[in-house]
Formats: structure tokens, sequence, C-alpha cells
């Protein structure tokens, strides 16, 4: 099983401000990587797949780096909107398995 | 893309549950499903996915064995039959459109085991 670890566990940052979420996977899993955002009492939300590509609906100040084991996302500029906890996810085997999410919340 | 499952509900240890979710506006039939769960205040897990005609189904481990995911293509409906629930299968469950990334969700249906 791929194991993948998110760090922080929670991100505080003032909105306006720039966010670095980190996602490691104990293996290489090339770009089949995927990031989520979830709202308090609302489902998950795709926002990037194949490790940097926006889904449609995803504002550009959101994206996505890395390949292999190590990936970031970036949120160039915090909107009130963009606080909610973040998921990494890779797609390369099964099981399929998420990190444990990243909170970022209000400085 | 509109998911909407059901069948969640408070079940004792060791019973059965059967989640279903019926897709509408979706090409359901050319897609794969699957189901991930949410057990209160925790992180996203994986449970199950489908292929478009039910031949391949992969499971996470620990519901290997007492969770089987199906589906019909005549209904649009996929499902989630649930046996020797513990738990630690509380959870909500969603239903989610994929097999990569996952790209539609339901607003998830809550299972609860306790006796």
């Amino acid at each position: 099983e791929t194991v993948m670890t998110q760090f922080p566990a929670t991100l505080s940052v003032s909105p306006g401000e720039r966010a670095t979420l980190s996602c490691r996977a104990s293996q290489t899993v090339d770009n089949n990587l995927a990031w989520y955002q979830q709202k308090p009492g609302q489902a998950p939300r795709l926002l990037i797949n194949g490790a940097s590509t926006r889904i449609g609906g995803t504002p550009a100040r959101f994206s996505g780096s890395g390949s292999g084991t190590d990936f970031t996302l970036t949120i160039s500029s915090l909107q009130s909107e963009d606080f909610a906890v973040y998921y990494c996810q890779q797609y390369i085997n099964w099981p399929r398995t998420f990190g444990q999410g990243t909170k970022v919340e209000i400085k | 893309v509109q998911l909407v499952e059901s069948g969640g509900g408070l079940v004792q240890p060791g019973g059965s549950l059967r989640l279903s979710c019926d897709a509408s506006e979706y090409s359901f039939s050319t897609n794969w499903m699957a189901w991930v769960r949410q057990a209160p205040g925790k992180g996203l897990q994986w449970v199950a996915n489908i292929n478009e005609d039910g031949s391949e189904k992969y499971y996470v481990d620990s519901v290997r064995g007492r969770f089987t995911i199906s589906r019909d293509n005549a209904k649009n409906s996929l499902s989630l039959q649930m046996n020797s629930l513990r738990g630690e299968d509380t959870a909500v469950y969603y239903c989610v459109t994929g097999a990569w990334s996952y790209g539609y969700w339901g607003q998830g249906t809550p299972v609860t085991v306790s006796s």
C-alpha cells in the first residue's frame, strides 16, 4: 500500500497570503496524484489531477506541482472561500490512498 | 451530474446494510464508480471500485470479504452491500465517479454501527 503523508496538519494563513501544502508518497506515484478540497458539511471537490492539471472550475490561484514522491499544492493568494481541508490522493496502484489532510485556517 | 445515496442508518455490530446510489445526468454505464468513506472527524478512505460492466472490482483490505460493490447499468444505480459490520465501519459513505481521480461526489449517506 502506498502511504500518503501530508504536512503540515494545520496551516494558519492570513487572507491574501500564499499557502503551500505538501504531500509525500511512500513510493513513487509518477504524476498520478489528485488534490481535493473539503469544506465543513460538504463532500470533497476535485481540484487538480495529474499532479498539476486544474479541473474545470478550479481557480487559477490553485497550482499543483511535483512528480514521483513529493508534491505541492500552492494557493497563491488565499480567499475567504479557500479555508478548508485539502487532501491528496494517489491513483497509480490499488488500494487508492488519501493523505490525512491539511486544514487551512484563518490566521 | 447528480449522485444520490441512500440506505444509510443505524445498525448493530455484525449486522448488514445495503447502500444505493442513483446517478443522473451522467454517462453511468461507460464509467467506473466507487465508494469512499469518511469516519467522524477523520479523513477520506477509499472503500471499493467497480469498472464499467462490473467485471472488475477492487476493495480496501479492511472490507474485502464483507462488502460487495455492484452496479445496474440499466437503472444507473450503484450499490454497496455491507455485511458483518463493525464499529470501525461507522462513517459517511460517498458515491463517487471514476477510478483514478474522483470527479463527482454524492452528498453522502451516514452509517452508524453501534449497539
